[in-house]
């Protein structure tokens, strides 16, 4: 069984521009949240989506945004980039278990300069 | 239990030893904590999970401690190995949440041959 594939892994973006990037969850998974992972601020939340729908949302500007596919891939974007926007992004899928148990993917490093 | 900071805490054991590594956390209103295993590279790997009204949990060559009373969570490795060198986690999460985890900082675990 594949994995949570996500794309790019790899991106270097200047401040001003935007960014998408996609995530494919497990199959038969669907539900897929996004996390951002900086070494100043860990691993936080950005949202979450079932079902085409965004069931939650952290603490992140609006220029942070995401949708759901009815194959449940899922992208996320950020608009008008900040050098603070330099991350490891993550996608993970689960099952929707009452475990906490999510699949990661190995993350798409964004760079902005 | 928040993320914080840029200094993670770091255990170095040799191998064969037994390692515990501890988390703090401060959202009461969890339902389950678990421990994530991250790996240089890698997104984070799910090892163990614990309910909010369990105090122990045993997994293979793992254990996880609650301790509700002083918002404190463990994670014991038995017999560590270099391939248990990482970086873990804590996480707590709950209600129809899924897919919303709040992380601890990590922990830098180094085991030595």
């Amino acid at each position: 069984k594949a994995g949570v594939t996500q794309t790019p892994r790899y991106l270097i973006k200047t401040r001003g521009q935007q960014v998408t990037l996609s995530c494919s969850p497990i199959s038969g998974h669907r539900s897929v949240s996004w996390y951002q992972q900086t070494p100043g601020q860990g691993l936080q939340f950005l949202f979450e989506y079932f079902s085409e729908t965004q069931r939650n949302k952290g603490n992140f500007p609006g220029r942070f945004s995401g949708r759901q596919f009815s194959n449940s891939r899922s992208e996320m974007n950020v608009s008008t980039l900040e050098l603070g926007d330099s991350a490891l992004y993550l996608c993970a899928s689960s099952q929707l278990t009452n475990t906490g148990e999510l699949f990661f993917g190995e993350g798409s490093r964004l760079t902005v300069l | 239990g928040e993320s914080v900071g840029l200094h993670l805490p770091t255990l170095s054991v040799q191998e064969g030893d037994n390692s515990i590594i501890n988390c703090a956390y401060s959202n009461s209103a969890s339902d389950y904590f678990i421990w994530y295993k991250q790996e240089s590279g890698k997104g984070p790997q799910f090892i163990i999970d614990i309910r909010s009204n369990m105090d122990k949990r045993q997994g293979q060559r793992v254990t996880v401690l609650l301790n509700k009373t002083v918002k404190h969570l463990s994670l014991q490795i038995a017999a560590t190995q270099p391939g248990d060198s990482a970086v873990y986690f804590c996480a707590g999460g709950g209600g129809t949440s899924y897919g919303k985890l709040t992380f601890g900082q990590g922990t830098i675990l180094t085991v030595h041959p």
